[in-house]
């Protein structure tokens, strides 16, 4: 069965330049969370989408921003890029259970560099 | 304070050491999840505990709901386990939102 796929794995950008990243979750998975781990730092909750609604959204500027499609699919979009967004962005999907629960599988990450 | 809280941050032990990780939380939860993720490498999930305690080859996790505490444990270490191990709880206190803890950086010494 295949993982989370996330694409592209690597990108490069200027300040001021908008990204978009995509996560393919777990066939079956409803559930996608996305998060931004910068050196040193430890994981940091961007958003989770659950049947296409954001369920829950971290503490991030308005310029983070996200969505999820019909087919669970779901794409993250960086506005106005700063340096300080240089980061590995994160995806896992989970299977939910009627009690919220479900193991996390992560895919491998988006590696972004802002110059 | 935060959410969820691990300790130590640091461990470095000497091979064959019996190791232990531990994590509490302050928030009502539906489940925890211990994560393990390599130096450049992807994280990878470990456990996911409601109740109780389970076992994978060498390691071990626990959770006492009633003491909002879990404990990750590591029997035999090899450097091969060094990597950063990471609890994050759903909590339904927040709409069932994970809370992460910062991690425990583990190097373990041959």
């Amino acid at each position: 069965k295949a993982g989370v796929t996330q694409t592209p794995r690597y990108l490069i950008k200027t300040r001021g330049q908008q990204v978009t990243l995509s996560c393919s979750p777990i066939s079956g998975h409803r559930s996608v969370s996305w998060y931004q781990q910068t050196p040193g730092q430890g994981l940091q909750f961007l958003f989770e989408y659950f049947s296409e609604t954001q369920r829950n959204k971290g503490n991030f500027p308005g310029r983070f921003s996200g969505r999820q499609f019909s087919n669970s699919r779901s794409e993250m979009n960086v506005s106005t890029l700063e340096l300080g967004d240089s980061a590995l962005y994160l995806c896992a999907s989970s299977l939910e259970t009627g009690l919220n629960t479900g193991e996390l599988f992560f895919g491998e990450g988006s590696r972004l560099t802002v110059l | 304070k935060n959410e969820v809280e691990q300790s130590p941050q640091n461990l470095t032990a000497q091979e064959g050491e019996f190791i232990t990780i531990n994590c509490s939380y302050s928030v009502g939860i539906s489940a925890l999840h211990w994560l393990q993720q390599h130096p450049g490498g992807g994280i990878v999930s470990l456990f996911m505990l409601s109740s109780g305690k389970k076992k994978h080859g060498r390691l071990i996790a626990t959770i006492n709901i009633q003491e909002k505490h879990s404990s990750l444990h590591i029997t035999a270490s090899h450097p091969r386990d060094s990597a950063v191990y990471i609890c994050a709880v759903r909590s339904w206190d927040s709409n069932y939102q994970l809370i992460w803890g910062a991690g425990t950086k583990l190097i373990i010494k041959p």
